[in-house]
């Protein structure tokens, strides 16, 4: 089994929809807890960062972390054609060098 | 602003040729990491290293190797190219100090092994 399972898609949805993305863990020493970004031929970016449970948002984007169930969620509000990429879940923990990354959704927003 | 760049785009390369693919950061990062990324598979860990002169494996080392001369570049060498690493590789600099450890990543390098 992975240490990080995330559903490689790929998902369509119409401009303006709101996406749900996920990843699970069995790792329950990670701590932090991130989604990138990447454009087709790009490097990934970092999209939002979270230490621990909770939720986190900015703009149009909020992270959740359930620590008990070891899922983790991205939403995209009002999504848009400019969102399709394929987003990455990575965690990490406390001390560690090594980020693992879930091996990405393929998200397609359609106008 | 984090900035990571990598020597190529696009390489094309022989089976048995001796590659180098060089990353350099520009933000006093500690930590850097070369990763290839193939459809499926998502990212894995070729090697990484802590500091100056320092090297871990990772996740898949066998057929590759780096070095780390400067704090800033940090290179990785495929000894003899073969066809089974044509992939996108990826190199990320981090940093554990000053509260947001989160990596960055350069534009990665599309290499393909004929």
């Amino acid at each position: 089994q992975k240490e990080v399972e995330q559903d490689p898609g790929p998902l369509s949805v119409p401009e303006g929809a709101i996406v749900s993305l996920n990843c699970t863990y069995s790792n329950s020493a990670f701590q932090y807890f991130m989604w990138y970004r990447q454009y087709s031929r790009k490097g990934p970016e970092l999209l939002m960062y979270t230490y621990s449970s909770g939720n986190k948002e900015d703009g149009r984007f909020t992270a959740q972390v359930d620590k008990s169930s070891k899922y983790i969620s991205l939403f995209i509000r009002d999504s848009q054609p400019s969102d399709s990429a394929t987003y990455l879940c990575a965690m990490r923990d406390t001390g560690g060098f090594k980020t693992i990354f879930g091996a990405g959704t393929r998200l397609f927003v359609k106008a | 602003d984090v900035k990571v760049t990598q020597s190529s785009r696009y390489l094309v390369k022989r089976t048995g040729e001796k590659v180098f693919l060089e990353c350099v950061q520009d933000m006093d990062h500690e930590n850097m990491f070369w990763y290839r990324q193939d459809p499926g598979l998502g990212l894995r860990l070729i090697y990484f290293s802590y500091d100056v002169k320092m090297k871990e494996k990772g996740d898949i080392p066998e057929g590759y190797s780096v070095s780390r001369e400067k704090k800033e570049r940090f290179s990785l060498i495929l000894e003899s190219a073969s066809t089974n690493q044509t992939s996108m590789y990826l190199c990320a600099s981090d940093s554990r100090t000053g509260g947001r450890d989160t990596q960055y990543f350069g534009p990665g390098t599309r290499l393909t092994v004929l």
